[in-house]
């Protein structure tokens, strides 16, 4: 079947540290990959996306690059600030006509000063 | 665009009881999509609409959950004689069309006693 697996969390970094959170996926075809940030009290926003192989996807200083060869798409960042303490979800789509998307169990992230 | 925007907030109920939730897409989104999230654990995908058409079911959802969007606009969930399994929290998202990104309200959540 389609899954995604997440980095365990919670993880607590200092401001300015260098983040990465691992996410690997498993899909009968060719997924779209993307990373999705819920901030405290808001919804799910997508972050980024990559659609195919070596596609880098990017925002607000977060790059995640979609590796056909280990199967993996991790986020990272080379310095955090203590606006980023979220929860980051990465997630597939295999179905271009409809965003039906399989979540992995997200990574709780805090920054600290 | 005031974003996606669900309602109640948070629903405490008894074993038994029904239960409808509400979501209002961002204007003149014709894609309506519902999504479970249980604690710890990314989102699932439920149900999604185009216009009124419901075009896909998963399997999570039991003959007790249906959902509707009458008009095209919003659209309502309901549980009926919920169960302690069924506590979640309920994520609506809407999107314009064809691979566009998914847009995610804040969610209902669901406490059954």
């Amino acid at each position: 079947g389609n899954s995604v697996t997440q980095m365990e969390g919670p993880v607590t970094l200092s401001e300015e540290a260098f983040l990465t959170i691992n996410c690997t996926y498993t899909a009968t075809g060719y997924p779209s990959l993307f990373w999705y940030v819920q901030y405290p009290g808001e919804g799910l926003q997508l972050l980024l996306k990559a659609t195919k192989a070596d596609d880098k996807g990017s925002n607000k200083g977060f790059e995640a690059t979609y590796r056909k060869e280990t199967t993996s798409f991790h986020l990272e960042k080379g310095s955090v600030q203590v606006s980023d303490s979220a929860v980051y979800f990465c997630a597939l789509s295999l179905f271009q006509g409809a965003q039906k998307l399989v979540f992995g169990q997200g990574t709780r992230l805090t920054i600290n000063p | 665009d005031t974003g996606v925007s669900q309602d109640p907030r948070h629903k405490i109920t008894k074993r038994g009881q029904n239960v409808t939730f509400r979501c209002d897409p961002i204007s003149e989104h014709n894609r309506l999509y519902w999504y479970r999230q249980t604690l710890g654990q990314g989102p699932e995908f439920l149900t999604y609409f185009q216009n009124e058409a419901q075009l896909e079911k998963s399997r999570l959802l039991s003959d007790r959950f249906s959902a509707e969007r009458p008009k095209g606009s919003f659209s309502t969930l309901e549980i009926q004689r919920t169960e302690q399994g069924d506590s979640a929290m309920y994520l609506c998202a809407s999107s314009s069309g064809v691979g566009e990104k998914l847009f995610f309200g804040s969610g209902t959540q669901l406490s059954v006693l």
